[in-house]
């Protein structure tokens, strides 16, 4: 099983709909990101959460909410999707300062 | 404010030639600087990371960095590339100091192509 799971893979959804994309990671990592990826502008922080209690806005977060339900779950929440959304998505965990991010696949998400 | 650039879009090679993508960065302190690769409907994958030391820093797949302070740039290379290292490259930093949040700040990405 890979270490960071993201589902789904692929979304196709609505104008004004809600969705959820999923997390969950088996490193016991503190520290998980939520980041989406546009072509030609890299990765951009919506949100990131050091522990079930300590959630904290990235550069994006205006049209996204975030639920950490256990230290190995951390969900993306769209409360009313809009096209410039359609992105893909995503998610991180990390040990410490010293070492990088495992990311997970990724969700490609399409919003029309 | 804190940025990290890779002035290319995209950068082409042919196989057996050597290879460099290029990053500068713009942060205070500090910081740890890290490549990634990512690879067509895949996630982004660690490649190497310089924390400390020797400025030359090797990692997967035969590629090294080379950390320069004073150019504040930490460009990737690799000696012979393959065709199989077509892909998208990210480089990152971990800025370092007081408010700084452990998260990574991300290049715009450099698309390599390696041509037979």
């Amino acid at each position: 099983d890979a270490d960071v799971t993201q589902t789904p893979r692929n979304r196709i959804t609505k104008t004004g709909k809600r969705i959820m994309l999923e997390c969950s990671q088996t490193k016991g990592h503190d520290r998980m990101y939520w980041y989406r990826q546009d072509p030609g502008l890299g990765l951009q922080l919506i949100y990131y959460s050091f522990d079930v209690k300590d959630i904290n806005k990235g550069e994006i977060s205006d049209g996204y909410s975030v639920s950490r339900q256990a230290q190995a779950k951390f969900s993306l929440s769209l409360e009313s999707a809009i096209p410039n959304q359609t992105a893909l998505y995503f998610c991180a965990t990390r040990m410490d300062r010293v070492n990088g991010y495992t990311f997970g696949s990724g969700t490609r998400l399409t919003v029309v | 404010a804190q940025s990290v650039a890779q002035p290319e879009d995209q950068v082409n090679v042919a196989e057996g030639n050597p290879l460099t993508v290029k990053c500068t960065y713009s942060v205070s302190g500090n910081p740890y600087l890290f490549w990634y690769v990512q690879y067509p409907n895949r996630g982004l994958q660690f490649l190497l990371k310089y924390i400390t030391g020797d400025n030359l820093v090797k990692g997967s797949y035969g590629f090294e960095a080379e950390f320069n302070k004073s150019q504040t740039s930490f460009h990737l290379k690799k000696p012979s590339a393959l065709v199989s290292d077509s892909a998208l490259y990210f480089c990152a930093v971990s800025p370092f100091g007081v408010g700084n949040t452990g998260k990574l700040i991300f290049g715009q990405g450099t698309t390599l192509q390696v041509k037979p």
